[in-house]
């Protein structure tokens, strides 16, 4: 149980344009949804927090207006990198705390970006 | 210094030994879990622990909480557990932020290769 389901799991895009990226809880209702990103050889790092019908809590240094995080069911998160550019190029990663799960969390499978 | 060290960086063992990997943390933490990421990027919950000892197949994790100091162990290892370990731990967030008041702080993880 506490499965969440990323897509895509890879994805290349030209620079300029806007990815997005989908984690869907299937089994569980996802209050809350962290959105991470991890470059090579580095730590998961927190980019934001969603909450199902509010606005995002984003971390220092995460632009806001280029990533866009909607959360706008209790089942589905989305988040759009907007004019993409090389630097973006990243694994970005879904969490959801599970349900009286006293603390634990489930993650998505990975979203691994190139921008071009 | 980074909230969450984890000992050694890099572990190379032969199939079928014991394999200890260690972390440390320096704030008060309502639970520590380890993680299990695979090449492809993909995370894995192992182990969730507030005090004590958790042991799931060949999986043993332990934490001391008035040392502040948590270890995975990997009995009997296999070239199959070759991933990075990953300890993280929860952190209060800011009282205002809505949602879940916990989020995950990582530590840089261990690559761990077991050779045949």
């Amino acid at each position: 149980g506490a499965v969440v389901s990323q897509h895509p799991s890879w994805v290349i895009c030209k620079s300029g344009t806007s990815v997005k990226i989908e984690c869907r809880s299937l089994d569980f209702q996802a209050t809350t949804m962290f959105w991470y990103r991890q470059f090579p050889k580095q730590s998961l790092m927190l980019m934001a927090t969603s909450n199902e019908g509010s606005k995002a809590t984003y971390e220092q240094g995460v632009e806001k207006d280029k990533f866009l995080i909607n959360h706008a069911s209790l089942t589905l998160s989305t988040l759009t990198v907007t004019s993409a550019h090389p630097e973006d190029s990243s694994f970005y990663i879904c969490s959801a705390s599970i349900p009286r799960g006293n603390y634990g969390y489930t993650f998505g499978s990975g979203t691994r970006l190139t921008v071009v | 210094k980074n909230e969450v060290e984890q000992s050694p960086q890099n572990l190379t063992a032969q199939e079928g030994e014991f394999i200890t990997i260690n972390c440390s943390y320096s704030v008060g933490i309502s639970a520590l879990h380890w993680l299990q990421q695979h090449p492809g990027g993909g995370i894995v919950s192992l182990f969730m622990l507030s005090s004590g000892k958790k042991k799931h197949g060949r999986l043993i994790a332990t934490i001391n909480i008035q040392e502040k100091h948590s270890s995975l162990h990997i009995t009997a290892s296999h070239p199959r557990d070759s991933a990075v370990y990953i300890c993280a731990v929860n952190l209060p967030l800011h009282l205002d932020s809505g949602g879940s008041n916990y989020k995950l702080t990582f530590g840089k993880g261990t690559l761990l290769t077991v050779n045949p």
